[in-house]
């Protein structure tokens, strides 16, 4: 059972434009929603996470949009750069299994010079 | 400060055979989960240890098992390898009980990818 659905699988964007990306998720238990970043040969680390007492959450050029209603969260890249070109994927997970999380199957994002 | 890391970091297996997989947690951590993440999909959970005992576990078969030792390192053994056990195999690791958004904060190793043939 796929508990987050993740879209798009790629993505291509010009440098300086903007890059979204979307989740969706099912068990209205999750409480925590990060967004992590892979590089080729490295293992996903953390970018930036958000709970569902706040609706937007921005670091830099980062910013997670949260729609509690709709059970759905993005991440929006402003400005993007080539050294963004990455895999990115959402996860969830809830309180008390806060290290078990849930991913989502994964944007990968390639930004043009 | 070292990170994560992980060992062996490729591996080649055949059907039916063993596998050991190693994992040192970051500087300071004491809680570490493992990840499989197969080609082209997200991680999926497969177990959490801390103070050396399984807390969660994921849907894997019992075939997949771990162990904790008391320096806060971590194994993986997949017993009975099949074909579709080829993957990344990442371990992260956290500090629990850490109060505020830094209690969900997972570390990531590079992982091990192994293949079985």
């Amino acid at each position: 059972q796929q508990q987050v659905k993740q879209s798009p699988q790629s993505l291509i964007v010009q440098k300086g434009g903007i890059s979204i990306i979307n989740c969706a998720y099912e068990n209205t238990a999750f409480d925590y929603f990060p967004w992590y970043q892979q590089f080729p040969g490295k293992g996903p680390a953390l970018l930036i996470a958000i709970r569902p007492d706040v609706s937007e959450k921005k670091e830099g050029r980062f910013t997670i949009s949260f729609n509690k209603s709709a059970k759905q969260f993005s991440l929006h890249i402003m400005d993007s750069q080539p050294g963004d070109s990455a895999t990115y994927f959402c996860a969830a997970s809830k309180s008390g299994s806060a290290r078990q999380l849930t991913f989502g199957s994964g944007t990968q994002l390639t930004v043009l010079p | 400060d070292a990170g994560v890391t992980q060992s062996p970091t490729h591996l080649i297996k055949t059907r039916g055979q063993q596998v050991t997989l190693r994992c040192s947690p970051k500087s300071g951590h004491d809680t570490v989960s493992w990840y499989q993440q197969a080609l082209g999909q997200g991680p999926q959970f497969i177990f959490q240890y801390y103070e050396e005992e399984e807390r969660q576990r994921g849907n894997f078969p019992d075939r997949f098992s771990g162990h904790q030792f008391p320096n806060y390192s971590s194994e993986l053994n997949v017993n009975a390898l099949l074909l579709g056990d080829s993957a990344l195999y990442l371990c992260a690791s956290s500090l629990i009980g850490r109060g505020g958004s830094g209690a969900n904060v997972l570390t990531f190793g590079a992982g091990s990818r192994l293949t079985v043939l």
